[in-house]
């Protein structure tokens, strides 16, 4: 089993809907939570960052860690066709010599 | 502001060819890390440098070599290139190693090895 998961789909909405992404993962040492999001041909931009379990918000997406589950999430409400991109999580544990870990990524369209 | 500059974006190579691909940051980041990128295989990290003068393995290593040649400049060599390599290879940098450190990714570079 590899450490996280994730579906890479890809994942076709209308514009307006309520997107989720989902992230799960077997390493209960993990405490930073991240989402990047990667235009085609371009690099990855970080969108959200979580430390330990809990919400946070930003505009119309939400960031979910619910670490007794080991499930992360990301919610984008009012979704754009701008919002048409590859969302990788990624995650850490907090301790210094050890690099991120990503998972496959979800290829997300958007349709006006 | 430039943040993480590679090059080349685009390379072709012949199976047994050579070539460095070069990185910089200009954002005083002691962290550097070299990923690949492969359709369905997410980014994969091959080396990374925590710090000037210090390198490690990452999860795929074999059949690349790294220099850190100072705090800005991170390469990635392919000392004879396979088609395996075919991939998007991206640099990326953070100020350290916590957990929290945002990372910084370049654009790419698309390799192409026949």
């Amino acid at each position: 089993q590899k450490e996280v998961e994730q579906d890479p789909g890809p994942l076709s909405v209308p514009e307006g809907a309520i997107v989720s992404l989902n992230c799960t993962y077997s390493n209960s040492a993990f405490q930073y939570f991240m989402w990047y999001r990667q235009y085609s041909r371009k690099g990855p931009e970080l969108l959200m960052y979580t430390y330990s379990s809990g919400n946070k918000e930003d505009g119309r997406f939400t960031a979910q860690v619910d670490k007794s589950s080991k499930y992360i999430s990301l919610f984008i409400r009012d979704s754009q066709p701008s919002d048409s991109a590859t969302y990788l999580c990624a995650m850490t544990p907090n301790q210094a010599g050890t690099a991120l870990i990503f998972g496959k990524g979800t290829t997300l369209s958007v349709s006006s | 502001n430039a943040g993480v500059t590679q090059t080349p974006k685009f390379q072709v190579l012949k199976t047994g060819q050579s070539m460095t691909l070069q990185c910089a940051q200009d954002m005083n980041h002691n962290s550097m890390y070299w990923y690949r990128q492969d359709p369905g295989m997410g980014l994969r990290l091959i080396y990374y440098s925590a710090s000037e003068g210090t390198t490690d393995k990452g999860e795929v290593p074999n059949g690349y070599n790294v220099s850190r040649l100072n705090k800005r400049e991170f390469s990635l060599r392919l000392e004879s290139a396979a088609p395996s390599q075919t991939s998007v290879y991206f640099c990326a940098s953070r100020r350290g190693q916590g957990g929290g450190e945002k990372l910084f990714f370049g654009s790419g570079t698309q390799l192409s090895v026949l």
